[in-house]
C-alpha cells in the first residue's frame, strides 16, 4: 500500500519536448506538493495545491504547470525542457496544508533532460 | 527572508559514537521543526520533529533539541550504526507561508 506514489520514476527526454509527471495519493490528505531537488540535494517547494486550489506557486519557470483533477492527485507538466530543468521531483502530501503538518514524500521522478 | 542553514553539510564518525547536526532558521515564529533522512536514491522521510511548546524530544537514539531564544534546533543521534548513514535535511515551518523550508542537508557516513 503506497502512500504516495508517483509515475514515471525515470524520466529521459531531449530539450525542448513537453513531458508529464504524475503524482496520486491515497492517505485522504488535502494537500499536496511538488519539490524540486537538483544535483546538490538542496529541497525547494515548487508549488502547493489544497483540495484542488492552488496555495503556493514559488518562483518557477512558468514552462512548469500542475494540475490538480482532485485533492488526490497532482499532475505537474513541464514545456520546452531545458539542461537545467534535470533533477528529482518529489511530490508530497499533508493532511490539511497547514506549516505545522507533516509532509509524505512520494519515491520521487528522476528526470535527465540531454 | 524565508531561511534555514544547516551545519555541518558533511559529518563522518565512527560506529558506535555520536553525531550531531545544527539548524538555525530566521522567522521567529516558526513553530514547527521537522527532520528528514534520504538514504541514497530514496525518499525524504520523517524521522523525528519537535514543536515550540517543547526544548526536548527524544526517540530510542535520536533526540532534537530546540532553543527559540536563539533560534537554534539540533539533531542528536547516539551509537551511530552503519544504517544511519543518509543525508539529514532539519526544516521549519512558515506559517505565514503555509510551508516549510528546508535545510541545505547533511550527508553522514559511519565508518565501521
Amino acid at each position: 500500500d503506497t502512500a504516495v506514489s508517483q509515475t514515471p520514476k525515470y524520466l529521459v527526454t531531449q530539450m525542448g519536448n513537453d513531458k508529464s509527471i504524475k503524482c496520486e495519493q491515497n492517505l485522504g490528505h488535502d494537500t499536496m506538493y511538488w519539490y524540486k531537488q537538483d544535483s546538490k540535494k538542496f529541497l525547494k517547494i515548487m508549488f502547493s495545491y489544497n483540495n484542488k486550489e492552488l496555495i503556493i506557486n514559488e518562483t518557477v519557470p512558468n514552462r512548469f504547470s500542475p494540475k490538480s483533477p482532485d485533492k488526490a492527485h497532482l499532475n505537474l507538466h513541464i514545456n520546452s525542457l531545458e539542461l537545467g530543468d534535470s533533477a528529482v521531483y518529489f511530490c508530497a502530501s499533508s493532511p490539511s496544508g497547514s506549516s505545522t503538518d507533516t509532509q509524505y514524500f512520494g519515491p520521487g521522478t528522476r528526470l535527465t533532460v540531454l | 527572508g524565508e531561511n534555514v542553514e544547516q551545519h555541518p553539510s558533511t559529518l563522518s564518525v565512527q560506529e558506535g559514537d555520536s553525531a550531531v547536526i545544527k539548524c538555525t532558521y530566521s522567522d521567529s515564529a516558526s513553530n514547527y521543526f521537522p527532520w528528514y533522512k534520504q538514504e541514497l536514491g530514496k525518499r525524504p522521510q520523517l524521522i523525528i520533529d519537535i514543536r515550540s511548546n517543547v526544548g526536548e524530544k527524544k526517540d530510542q537514539r535520536i533526540a532534537v533539541t530546540l532553543n527559540k531564544t536563539a533560534k537554534h534546533f539540533s539533531l542528536h543521534i547516539t551509537e551511530t550504526q552503519p544504517e544511519d548513514s543518509a543525508v539529514y535535511f532539519c526544516a521549519a515551518s512558515y506559517s505565514s507561508a503555509s510551508k516549510i523550508i528546508f535545510g541545505s542537508g547533511t550527508r553522514l557516513s559511519i565508518r565501521p
